[in-house]
């Protein structure tokens, strides 16, 4: 089956500093990746439409040069908070498309202290 | 603009009872939905999909349903068990893209 990796799980970073985060593709090469962020008790809201070898699709809304996402090769992909505050605090979670079904990574937990 | 709703927005059952998780969305023209079961802190682990051509999946105690002409999808859990507890949470694929529902939070009580 598609397996996605993403790390890191857990991350607490102090205000004003930048935290990167990647999603792999472990068994399957995904042209296309997602990126959404989730509040507690919500649903899940697409942040941006990650595009192997181009630029990101973004959401309205979402900054991009606050969340900068990367996509160099066909099983990774790295979303960058930059200069990240309190508010940024939240649950990221990637995704990959292969064929018609969507595989979740496992998530990571940001805090901005 | 496509919107999901999940009813009811939790729920508490006894174990060994049998449940249905309701899905609504406004607009028919989608590709196909699935349905996800999360874990608190976790990621997203499909359970099922189904096309738009089609009108139920199943897989072992989980039976989806989908109705695309009324914009409803149910999914039936058989039999449950502790293990079910989570936030079951369907989404439609729709341009490219997943929209969600808010989730249903299930409690499945010894």
């Amino acid at each position: 089956g598609a397996v996605v990796s993403q790390h890191p799980s857990r991350v607490i970073c102090k205000s004003g500093t930048s935290v990167k985060i990647e999603c792999r593709s472990l068994d399957f090469q995904a042209t296309t990746m997602f990126w959404y962020r989730q509040f507690p008790k919500q649903s899940l809201m697409l942040m941006a439409t990650s595009n192997e070898g181009s630029k990101a699709t973004y959401e309205q809304g979402v900054e991009k040069d606050k969340f900068l996402i990367n996509h160099a090769s066909l099983t990774l992909s790295t979303l960058t908070v930059t200069s990240a505050h309190p508010e940024d605090s939240s649950f990221y979670i990637c995704s990959a498309l292969k064929t018609d079904s969507y595989t979740f990574g496992s998530g990571t937990r940001l805090t901005v202290v | 603009k496509q919107e999901v709703t999940q009813i009811p927005a939790a729920l508490s059952v006894p174990e060994g009872e049998n449940l249905v998780l309701n899905c609504s969305f406004t607009d028919s023209a989608i590709y196909n939905l699935q349905w996800f079961r999360q874990d608190p802190g976790k990621g997203l682990t499909s359970l099922l999909l189904i096309q738009s051509s089609q009108r139920e999946q199943t897989s072992g105690r989980l039976n989806a349903s989908l109705d695309k002409s009324s914009g409803r999808s149910t999914l039936y859990i058989a039999a449950s068990q502790p293990g079910d507890s989570a936030t079951y949470l369907c989404a439609v694929r729709q341009g490219g893209k997943l929209i969600f529902g808010q989730g249903t939070e299930l409690s499945v009580k010894p």
